[in-house]
């Protein structure tokens, strides 16, 4: 079956950077756009933008340039998200989804199960 | 940028209820609007796309509805296992609203 599943938690120091994976499985990688989106704790969901799985271009939502980086290892079928210079605001859970698309219209499904990532000195 | 305002930010229902949540958009999105449900420490699921498309697998009483700015989630009748945050998300430029809890009443 479709399947997005993410690396675990991270617990890292304000200035350190991380990488999270979204390793997916059941379909063929390069034929879907891969999404981010970031949920602090307690509020609500933010998209991050988004990877094109063919070109490797990546598309930032305002707010989320200059420190994020999206890359992809198509070998792995893995997408990755990089922060660096990690701030105490970036604690939040981080998600990655398939962007699925019909007739012009575009949705996410499924969804990975989510990685925590935790700055705190 | 399109803003999305969800409306009530929270709701307490009892089972066998008839619940609406509405979205709306700052600007017309035509039917570019998606609906997901939320439970506590788990990933997003969807539920609507295109405004009034069901998932599959999702349960009939779940519904969507609306076009251009205004938009409704309804549920017919509540279940123990509805109780949750919603949120819509337009997919002209994929941003969210600011959820809605359903709790138990």
């Amino acid at each position: 079956q479709v399947q997005l599943v993410q690396s675990g938690s991270e617990l890292k120091k304000p200035g350190a950077s991380v990488k999270v994976s979204c390793k997916a499985s059941g379909y063929t990688f390069t034929s879907y756009a891969m999404n981010w989106v970031r949920q602090a704790p307690g509020q609500g969901l933010e998209w991050m933008g988004w990877i094109n799985t063919n070109t490797g271009n990546p598309t930032y939502a305002q707010g989320f340039t200059g420190r994020f980086v999206f890359s992809l290892d198509t070998s792995v079928s893995t997408a990755y998200l990089q922060i660096c210079s990690l701030k105490a605001e970036d604690t939040a859970v981080y998600y990655c989804a398939r962007d699925q698309q019909w007739l012009g219209y575009n949705w996410f499904d499924p969804w990975g199960q989510g990685t925590l990532v935790t700055v705190s000195s | 940028d399109i803003q999305m305002t969800q409306s009530p930010s929270s709701l307490s229902a009892s089972v066998g209820d008839r619940v609406t949540i509405t979205c709306r958009a700052s600007q017309s999105i035509s039917s570019y609007l998606n609906w997901y449900q939320q439970k506590p420490g788990k990933a997003p699921k969807l539920l609507i796309y295109a405004a009034s498309s069901l998932q599959s697998g999702v349960p009939s009483r779940f519904s969507g509805s609306g076009s251009g700015t205004d938009f409704t989630l309804t549920i017919s009748s509540l279940q123990p296992e509805d109780f949750a945050t919603y949120y819509c998300q337009q997919s002209l430029v994929r941003g969210f609203g600011g959820g809605t809890k359903v709790e138990i009443k």
